[in-house]
């Protein structure tokens, strides 16, 4: 089966940088996914790795390790709007669905 | 390009009774699938569909059931609703394996 371990919770300041960890053990690996979802709403897709490295998509970036089977969601110059839960996530196979990490809230004060 | 719906967005139930709830994917893509969030966890795999077929199921007893329409859209049936099937349902539809969209959710609530 597949489990995936991250921080339940995070602070940091308005303009800051934050990363949340994610540490995953799977049967088989094909890919780390990152989605947001805000209080009341749907979560969204954030970032995909499936090879080592980082990427970058504006100010948030996910980075991949395979070898470590561990990866990482940075939010550079955060804002407020920035609150709300990040959850990574796995394919159960090598195609959809997925399985949730239970997800980090992270909260952005001034 | 319309986004993922469901329907109702909220919904209070009676423990024993039925539920079914809607989505409709987003357009193009051909597979559906269908999770529970309880409250302050992560997104819970129930089933997946896959042209009007299921593709998979997650750890959820068989009251849970589905069915997938030829245009895609799909529908979640729970029979003998329990307490415990409070919760946000969420349905995901996909072309690929590299992202999911998401719908609204709709939120069941079982007295």
């Amino acid at each position: 089966g597949q489990s995936l371990e991250q921080p339940s919770e995070v602070t940091a300041v308005e303009g800051a940088i934050v990363q949340i960890n994610c540490t995953y053990q799977t049967s088989g690996f094909y890919g780390l996914s990152w989605y947001q979802q805000h209080d009341g709403g749907a979560p969204t897709f954030l970032s995909y790795n499936a090879l080592d490295g980082l990427e970058e998509t504006g100010r948030f970036s996910s980075f991949l390790s395979r070898s470590d089977s561990y990866g990482y969601l940075l939010l550079q110059e955060l804002q407020m709007k920035d609150s709300a839960s990040y959850f990574c996530a796995v394919p159960n196979s090598g195609n959809t669905p997925l399985v949730f990490g239970k997800g980090t809230r992270l909260s952005v004060i001034a | 390009e319309t986004g993922v719906t469901q329907s109702p967005t909220h919904l209070i139930k009676t423990r024993g009774q039925q539920v079914t709830l809607r989505c409709s994917s987003q357009s193009g893509h051909n597979t559906v699938s269908w999770y529970q969030q309880a409250l302050g966890q992560g997104p819970q795999f129930i089933f997946q569909y896959y042209r009007e077929e299921e593709n998979g199921r997650g750890n959820f007893p068989p009251r849970f059931s589905g069915l997938q329409f030829p245009n895609y859209s799909s529908e979640l049936n729970v029979n003998a609703l329990e307490l415990d099937d409070s919760a946000l349902y969420l349905c995901a539809s996909s072309r690929t394996s590299d992202e999911q969209y998401f719908g609204p959710g709709t939120r069941l609530t079982v007295t």
